[in-house]
């Protein structure tokens, strides 16, 4: 597609549900970024993939996050036993090669409300 | 570790007012930096990248040098239009790890313009 695409763009979960985001990059990009941005903060780093393998994990708050990306393309973060912390918008990016002199290209987001 | 400082917001201007916001970052080698931007109720769009020192990345009338002497990339547009009340923010990305690339934010810059 033309651009990232995120579903659903708004979630309001119960406490103790579980959830399910998706995440479809640009066709063919290589990398692949959740971030997790609290209400008024910057977006903070979850978890990186390079094709179907998820190489940083270091950001996911707890064993209760999980992201997935089986074959190199579309990519699900879930959610297990939600609690109101989790409230926030979650960002996916995506970039053509690994390396720092590439832009990012983001979604727009699903933002999550626990209740 | 590697890490942004972005100017205290909120920033309030009037329309054709000069703009900077300051941004200084911390960083063991020599990263790549950008500015983002983030409209109200969308995700976040590359603004403006500079890859080395003393490079000027510029897009849409806002500009942006990457001073090493300083470690500083601050913003600047000399006019600014009601269409850029957004947050802004300034990030650089990780080096090392399993996840090069993965961008460290500030917390972000809230501008709004009034006509």
């Amino acid at each position: 597609g033309a651009g990232v695409s995120q579903s659903p763009r708004y979630k309001v979960a119960k406490r103790g549900q579980d959830v399910a985001l998706r995440c479809d990059p640009i066709s063919g990009h290589v990398s692949l970024f959740w971030y997790q941005q609290a209400l008024g903060q910057g977006p903070e780093f979850l978890t990186y993939f390079q094709n179907e393998a998820q190489l940083d994990k270091s950001g996911l708050p707890s064993d209760r996050f999980f992201a997935e990306r089986p074959e190199g393309s579309v990519s699900t973060l879930k959610i297990q036993r939600t609690q109101q912390e989790d409230s926030a918008v979650y960002l996916c990016a995506s970039s053509p090669q690994t390396g720092t002199t590439y832009g990012y290209t983001f979604g727009s987001g699903t933002r999550l409300t626990v209740v | 570790g590697d890490s942004v400082t972005q100017m205290e917001g909120p920033v309030t201007l009037s329309e054709e007012a000069f703009l900077t916001i300051n941004c200084t970052y911390t960083a063991t080698g020599y990263p790549s930096l950008f500015w983002y931007v983030q409209y109200p109720g969308e995700g976040l769009q590359l603004l403006l990248k500079a890859t080395k020192a003393d490079d000027k990345g510029s897009n849409k009338g806002f500009e942006a040098t990457y001073r090493k002497e300083t470690t500083s990339f601050h913003l600047e547009k000399g006019s600014v239009q009601v269409s850029d009340s957004a947050v802004y923010f300034c990030a650089l990305p990780y080096l090392y790890g399993g996840s090069q690339g993965n961008l460290i934010f500030g917390k972000g810059t809230k501008l709004s313009v009034k006509p």
